[in-house]
């Protein structure tokens, strides 16, 4: 079965620093989504993109972060400089229409 | 402002009973709501969807209703099995906003033998 796939698994980095969340959306989804997810607090919306450019974002999701769909598989997640507060489970999903979303295994950003 | 509930604390209940998990909003006009399952350290496993127009779907041992005047969803699992254990996920797409979904905090789900 077809699956959404998130690289690295684990990220560490230093404050201010930039850091490049990878994922693989399953093949044939048109929607593209990132979530996060801080130690024990609920899943957040952060951005939704479709046909290469964002349709939604939260108020999460301000001048530090971007997204980007570099070739026809990779949907990227970029914090330029990172800060404390970012350390959380990453979420990338994927979707063929608005409903039902699929999302990878997260990647968890430790940021020291 | 705007709110969606989920019982915080887990719900104990013995393999072979139904267990019902509620979901309450407010300040929310959903489009439409759906639930879904995460296991510790793993990503959100959508089970259900259920639109603004419907009273309650089905899928196996799987029902959920939804209920717009009382701004409440319930999601139950019939003849529960240890392999349910998981936190259960609420998530509500509002009327306009194509594809956000905002979660609810959600409800450990703990099915003993």
């Amino acid at each position: 079965e077809p699956e959404v796939t998130q690289t690295p698994s684990h990220q560490v980095t230093q404050m201010g620093q930039e850091v490049i969340l990878r994922c693989v959306p399953i093949s044939n989804h048109l929607y593209f989504y990132w979530y996060r997810q801080i130690l024990g607090q609920k899943v957040e919306f952060l951005v939704s993109f479709y046909n290469n450019e964002i349709s939604e974002k939260s108020e999460i999701f301000d001048d530090q972060f971007s997204v980007e769909r570099p070739d026809g598989s990779n949907f990227t997640l970029k914090i330029r400089s990172t800060k404390l507060e970012d350390s959380a489970m990453y979420f990338c999903a994927s979707s063929t229409s608005v409903y039902e979303q699929y999302f990878g295994p997260g990647t968890r950003l430790t940021v020291t | 402002s705007q709110k969606i509930e989920q019982n915080s604390e887990a719900l104990n209940i013995q393999e072979g009973k139904t267990a019902t998990l509620t979901c309450n909003y407010t300040n929310y006009s959903p489009a439409y709501l759906q639930w879904y399952r995460q296991d510790p350290g793993r990503g959100p496993v959508f089970l259900l969807l259920i639109r603004e127009n419907e009273k309650e779907k089905r899928k196996e041992r799987l029902k959920v209703t939804f209920d717009t005047t009382l701004k409440q969803s319930l999601f139950h699992i019939t003849a529960s099995q240890p392999a349910d254990s998981a936190t259960y996920l609420c998530a509500l797409v509002k009327t306009g906003t194509a594809s956000k979904l905002t979660f609810g905090t959600g409800t450990r789900l703990q099915v003993t033998l």
